[in-house]
């Protein structure tokens, strides 16, 4: 079966600081991967998506960026962090594109 | 743009009640999902239909789409504690994305 991972679950970061949230996949190869936001436990902001390693296509232009160096991996990365980066951070995967998606545990972000 | 509705967006309920949330776009769907997410944890998928009409338990759930493939709804009987949560629904359009609402959040009181 598959499994999903986020780490870390939460973090505190001040303003300014960079930041590197990871994700990865288990039991399946060559998933869609995809990093949502979500804002006071209501609906999902697709960020990132990736259909294969080193391919990312960007749904909202912002201060965060994404890459995949592996298969299986997923990372979310800012050089520096707004006090708007603040949020609840979750990773996805699905096995092609128009399939239902499966989601990690999540990242707990606030930015002082 | 496609977009789902949700409603109501809160909900609070007696225990053992029954209730009926909706998702509802003037859009067609292949598939729509339902998940239910609690507080600081990811959403946990429930069901997927597929098939205008379809019609999908799962214990005291109820998942229903409509015949048009736009719209759905998830009806609970005997509501119970550990039915709180966030219940968001997912479409995926004829191009392959995905299409999330922004929920209801349930709250059954014991």
């Amino acid at each position: 079966s598959q499994t999903i991972h986020q780490w870390p679950a939460t973090l505190v970061q001040p303003v300014g600081s960079p930041l590197s949230l990871e994700c990865t996949v288990e039991g399946t190869s060559n998933p869609n991967l995809y990093w949502y936001r979500q804002a006071a436990g209501r609906g999902l902001q697709l960020l990132f998506y990736s259909v294969g390693i080193g391919q990312i296509s960007s749904e909202v232009p912002q201060n965060l960026s994404a890459s995949r160096p592996q298969d299986r991996q997923f990372i979310l990365s800012s050089k520096k962090l707004l006090l708007s980066d603040s949020g609840f951070y979750l990773c996805a995967w699905s096995f092609s594109q128009g399939y239902e998606q499966y989601f990690g545990p999540g990242t707990r972000l606030t930015v002082t | 743009t496609q977009l789902l509705e949700q409603s109501p967006q809160f909900l609070s309920i007696q225990e053992g009640e029954n209730l009926t949330v909706y998702c509802n776009s003037s859009s067609v769907f292949s598939s729509l999902q339902w998940y239910r997410q609690e507080p600081g944890e990811g959403p946990v998928l429930l069901v997927t239909v597929v098939t205008g009409g379809e019609v999908k338990k799962l214990k005291r759930l109820t998942f229903q789409f409509g015949d048009a493939r736009k719209d759905s709804s998830l009806h609970i009987t005997a509501a119970q504690p550990g039915d709180t949560g966030l219940y968001l629904c997912a479409g995926i359009s004829g191009e392959g994305k995905i299409i999330f609402g922004k929920g209801t959040r349930l709250h059954i009181l014991p």
